[in-house]
């Protein structure tokens, strides 16, 4: 079974540029999180979506984050304008609907570096 | 807001050793859960807790969900190099669908 993928692995860019992250979650899986992880930090939740609505988005930075996933399956995080404080590993993840067990099978993630 | 907090934030120990972390949310959770972070890596699902004062082993892990459910902790018996990484719980409360990840305690395992 493949796993999560997530494109590009790595991003330079200068502050106030934009940048847009991709993902491909597990196949069948209706649920697909976008998290934040600053070095030394846990992993925060941007944005979670059910299939294509979001259930949760109340720590997205809305005025210069934007998440979709169309058609339900993979997803794209775009943020516009960055700044230094971006800087972080973007990680996506995915989970089955239903059943007792919400296992998060996360991607590789992609390395964010702000200048 | 709610917020799930890990102690120690940093261990070292000797191989062999044991090793416990500690996960503490502010608030009541439905269900918790253990992951593990390769440095390098991206974490990896261990385990899920649902019931109050729930014990669960897998090999030398032991998980353990407090009666209040609002604790949890993560037991290493015997540390092997492999167990080198971060734990993070990461807790989820009723009514929300949302995962809280606590802050994380990074093992160090010297041979």
């Amino acid at each position: 079974e493949a796993g999560v993928a997530q494109s590009p692995r790595y991003k330079i860019i200068e502050k106030r540029q934009s940048v847009a992250f991709w993902c491909n979650p597990i196949s069948g899986h209706a649920t697909l999180y976008w998290y934040q992880q600053i070095l030394g930090q846990g992993p925060k939740l941007l944005i979670q979506f059910q299939n294509n609505g979001v259930v949760d988005d109340s720590q997205l930075p809305k005025d210069r984050f934007s998440a979709e996933r169309l058609k339900g399956v993979d997803s794209t995080l775009k943020i516009q304008p960055a700044k230094l404080e971006d800087s972080a590993v973007y990680l996506c993840a995915s989970s089955l609907e239903g059943g007792r067990i919400h296992e998060q099978f996360f991607g590789p993630g992609t390395r964010l570096t702000v200048l | 807001g709610q917020q799930v907090m890990q102690i120690p934030q940093y261990q070292h120990v000797q191989e062999g050793e044991d090793f416990t972390t500690y996960c503490n949310s502010s608030t009541t959770l439905s269900n918790i859960q253990w992951y593990k972070q390769r440095p390098g890596g991206h974490p990896v699902f261990l385990i899920q807790l649902v019931k109050s004062g729930e014990v669960k082993k897998q090999k030398r892990l032991t998980f353990q969900f407090g009666e209040a459910k609002k604790n949890s902790s993560l037991h290493i018996t015997a540390t092997q190099t492999t167990d080198v990484g971060t734990y993070f719980c990461a807790g989820r409360t009723s009514g929300t669908y949302k995962y809280i990840f606590g802050t994380g305690t990074r093992l160090k395992v010297l041979a």
